[in-house]
């Protein structure tokens, strides 16, 4: 059974980078496109991208200049960076494969 | 980008009702969508995907159907458990799209 448990920051001030990693338990790490989506808080879902094993990646264009998605396989891991935050991306952040999703990590930016 | 209208946003029904939910899609996607559930101060958990391919472990009482540009989930026989906020997601173009979500209330 794939597990997702990921970590990160959740308090952060505007103009700083938000960073966010997530591990895959059980598996095939190899399997999927792995992603990043978003959620602010009383809204609806938002798709950031995606990156495979052989670190290959699809980004938002909405978030492109901003976003970048790593993969460390020797750890079966992923991560998000997302730089020069505002209030507006403030939400919950969920990493996600096929159909197995992250716990979700609030990130919440303000000064 | 793909849009995906999805309606209604919200909806009120009674436990034993049979409720749809369409998301269209502003260009043909052939069969590239997925539903999901989503209660609250939870992740999304994924019922439907292909369209209308059930999600291991969902029950029957969820089906999709649907290609091209018109697609429908339908619980048969709504239980108390399916109260949530379900959303489609396309994965037929980039940037993957959600629709804006149902609201399913409980009457």
């Amino acid at each position: 059974q794939v597990q997702l448990q990921q970590w990160g920051a959740g308090l952060l001030k505007p103009s700083e980078t938000l960073s966010l990693t997530c591990a895959v338990y059980g598996g095939s790490f190899g399997g999927y496109y792995w992603t990043w989506i978003r959620q602010p808080p009383g809204k609806g879902l938002e798709w950031i991208g995606e990156i495979n094993h052989s670190g290959s990646t699809n980004y938002n264009p909405s978030l492109k200049s901003r976003v970048t998605i790593s993969v460390d396989t020797s750890k079966n891991q992923f991560s998000l960076r997302l730089s020069s935050v505002t209030a507006a991306d403030t939400a919950v952040y969920f990493c996600a494969g096929g159909e197995y999703w992250g716990q979700g990590t609030l990130v919440t930016v303000s000064s | 980008d793909i849009q995906m209208t999805q309606s209604p946003s919200s909806l009120s029904a009674s436990v034993g009702d049979r409720v749809t939910i369409t998301c269209r899609a502003s260009q043909d996607i052939r069969n590239d969508l997925g539903w999901y559930q989503q209660k609250p101060g939870k992740a999304p958990k994924r019922l439907i995907y292909a369209a209308s391919s059930l999600q291991s472990g969902v029950p029957s009482r969820f089906s999709g159907s649907g290609s091209g540009t018109e697609f429908t989930l339908t619980i048969s026989s709504l239980q108390p458990e399916d109260f949530a906020t379900y959303y489609c997601l396309q994965h037929n173009s980039y940037p993957r799209t959600f629709g804006q979500g149902t609201k399913v209330e409980i009457k």
